[in-house]
């Protein structure tokens, strides 16, 4: 089985509140992704997590975070979310070996008022 | 830097004929792979073919690809589209490195008219 699963599949959040999505896989894969996606652009990393380890990309590193509690979760927590973060949101994981195969699941659109 | 440039926008073809969805990359990385993933629609991004070796066909679902480095191209080619192929596609490698991340295109839906 190679199903990633994301929750919620839709989000509607005020601007200034919280945001948190949650990705899971059972494939016990070592790395997990979160992309976003906007219309118009292509998909683009926030950060992903190696093991326990945390990596955020350059240009996100302030506007998100996440965690990973146990192999199989990992989340994406927005402190205070803005009309910016209106996105497509995408999980995706790695195993090691999986010849750079990332898989993917459904995605969280998130819409920010 | 590295990027992916995908034939833009959207592609309409008639069930039954040929389609071929183009994919130009740029990287100073030694690339390791390049995917297709295709998106159904309220459905998640999935492989759809994968290639590593230069110059070699890859085939799979009646789709194929040649990943070609002299002109750092990979194009998506289907000799009979089908009304199930209309998606969105995207063209993709992963960096080298720790990362892996994946560098995308802007992505090219196809639509397959009756």
């Amino acid at each position: 089985d190679t199903t990633v699963k994301q929750n919620p599949r839709y989000k509607l959040a005020r601007v200034g509140k919280p945001v948190n999505l949650i990705c899971s896989q059972t494939m016990n894969h070592d790395t997990m992704y979160w992309y976003q996606k906007k219309p118009n652009q292509a998909p683009k990393l926030l950060l992903f997590y190696y093991d326990k380890i945390l990596n955020r990309e350059a240009d996100t590193f302030e506007k998100f975070q996440s965690s990973r509690p146990n192999n199989s979760f990992c989340s994406l927590y927005i402190g205070s979310a803005g009309l910016e973060y209106s996105a497509m949101y995408l999980c995706a994981s790695r195993g090691l070996g999986g010849r750079d195969t990332q898989y993917f699941g459904p995605g969280t659109r998130l819409l920010v008022l | 830097g590295d990027s992916v440039t995908q034939t833009e926008g959207l592609v309409t073809v008639t069930e039954g004929l040929p389609v071929k969805l183009n994919c130009t990359y740029q990287t100073t990385y030694l690339t390791i792979a390049f995917f297709w993933y295709v998106q159904y629609l309220n459905e998640a991004p999935q492989v759809l073919l994968r290639s590593s070796t230069d110059n070699k066909r890859t085939e799979h679902q009646g789709f194929h690809a040649t990943l070609h480095k002299s002109s750092s191209s990979f194009h998506l080619q289907k000799s009979s589209a089908q009304l199930s192929d209309s998606a969105l596609y995207y063209c993709a490698f992963p960096v080298t490195g720790n990362t892996r991340k994946l560098i995308f295109g802007l992505g090219t839906t196809l639509q397959v008219q009756p």
